[in-house]
């Protein structure tokens, strides 16, 4: 079953802002990740923050984590049209093999 | 970086035919490997895991007879779709993870499946 949910479902914004995704979860996790999927294709895993730490950086990127509230927040600063895609946040609970996704937020650059 | 490939990346076929959909770790052991099923605009299904050398986990709802998954080497899972219908199109995708803690899942590119 899915337990992420994130919004908001779809988001369109012109080039050159910024971009926050935000990511709710139910169980506890070892670590909640972040993917990026282009239309028709698979996956890309873009960060992975770890159930420990608060806040994480990689590029444009960053990703905070709330583990009182289950919560996790995506910011793509200073967007490029290349980023048009849809993102989805993953748990990966403890003691489980799997990942549960949520259902994603298709953002929209606007050049 | 761990690469993961899946063929076909499209297949038609008509209705009452299999297809068999194959993914590859390409550098590194999978000994487990995840099949998932995304219709348009909507999130992952995951619908089965796979283990190498023993018998595939389905989640509930998930017809074992219907998605065969095999996965018979390190580096090798299939999943056979049997006796397709219009209802099987879809958009499958499998991952893999290279084997340590808090690792990332690294997906194929999928596979567009019709059934007409």
């Amino acid at each position: 079953s899915q337990q992420g949910e994130e919004d908001p479902q779809a988001l369109s914004i012109q080039e050159g802002e910024n971009a926050t995704m935000n990511c709710s979860y139910k169980t506890s996790i070892n670590n909640l990740q972040w993917y990026r999927q282009n239309s028709g294709r698979g996956l890309v895993h873009l960060i992975l923050i770890r159930s420990n730490e608060r806040e994480k950086h990689s590029g444009r990127l960053r990703v905070t984590l709330d583990t009182s509230k289950k919560s996790s927040s995506l910011l793509i600063t200073a967007s490029r049209a290349a980023d048009t895609a849809s993102y989805f946040c993953a748990t990966d609970a403890e003691g489980a093999q799997k990942l549960v996704f949520g259902q994603g937020t298709r953002l929209t650059i606007n050049p | 970086g761990a690469v993961v490939s899946q063929h076909p990346s499209r297949v038609i076929c008509k209705s009452g035919t299999s297809v068999k959909i194959e993914c590859r770790s390409l550098d590194f052991q999978a000994t487990t490997m995840f099949w998932y099923r995304q219709f348009p605009k909507q999130s992952l299904m995951l619908m089965a895991t796979s283990n190498e050398g023993s018998k595939a986990t389905y989640e509930q709802g998930v017809e074992k007879d219907k998605f065969l998954i095999n996965h018979a080497s390190l580096t090798l899972s299939t999943l056979t779709v049997t006796s397709a219908h219009p209802e099987d199109s879809s958009f499958y995708i499998c991952s893999a993870r290279v084997p340590r803690p808090n690792s990332p899942l690294h997906f194929g590119n999928g596979t567009r499946l019709t059934v007409t």
